[in-house]
């Protein structure tokens, strides 16, 4: 069975602070991993990994993926209020059905 | 363009009771898929819709079913409610373009936030 398991499951810094969650999973015929962030109700796509080794970057955010182990990170640096959210990791073998971790819930203190 | 829309935002059942909840994708996207998200179990995969019929499913009952229409608008039912069943569903779109990852990134709807009483 396909799993996905995301840590911490809740991490509260203050703001200013780097931060770098964890997502590492079991799929079989794996094809990419994504990150979504939730802040309300609906996620919003953050990067889909398929290569290892490859960064993606999007301002202070960024990701990496790790094949050979089986994980990824998400990065994010100068962490701001408005970085407060659910962080999703999500992996699928190419087909619409992604498989997500239990997220974390990311919270910035002022 | 707009974003993935869902209705009703809020619904309030009883036990035993039927529900069925609306979305209409971004225009242009033909894959439809639906989440059911809860805090014990995070977000679960029911299934997915393209071209009006399904092509994926998760692992729920029969009472959960789904449908889309030509204009690739889809529609989920819960039939005989259970306690269980209060959750967030989701709804999410694609375009199902070449293979190139356009299938896997899904824009989510803001949900339906259904409880069961």
């Amino acid at each position: 069975e396909d799993k996905v398991v995301q840590s911490p499951l809740s991490l509260v810094v203050h703001e200013g602070d780097t931060v770098t969650l964890n997502c590492s999973y079991e799929v079989t015929n794996f094809r990419s991993l994504l990150w979504y962030k939730q802040e309300k109700k609906a996620p919003t796509f953050l990067f889909m990994l398929t290569s290892s080794g490859i960064e993606k970057k999007s301002g202070r955010l960024s990701s990496i993926l790790d094949k050979k182990e089986l994980f990824s990170i998400l990065n994010i640096t100068a962490t701001q209020t408005g970085d407060s959210a659910i962080y999703l990791c999500a992996v699928t073998r190419g087909a619409q059905k992604l498989v997500f971790g239990q997220g974390t819930r990311l919270t910035i203190n002022p | 363009k707009a974003g993935v829309t869902q209705t009703p935002r809020y619904l309030i059942k009883t036990r035993g009771q039927q529900v069925t909840l609306s979305c209409s994708p971004i225009s242009g996207h033909r894959s439809v898929s639906w989440y059911q998200q809860t805090p014990g179990q995070g977000l679960q995969f029911l299934f997915e819709y393209f071209s009006e019929t399904q092509r994926n499913k998760g692992n729920f009952p029969g009472r959960f079913s789904g449908r889309q229409f030509s204009n690739s608008r889809s529609e989920m039912n819960v039939s005989t409610l259970e306690l269980g069943d209060s959750a967030l569903y989701l709804c999410a779109s694609s375009l199902d373009g070449p293979d190139d990852g356009t299938l896997e990134k899904l824009f989510f709807g803001s949900g339906t936030q259904l409880s069961v009483l």
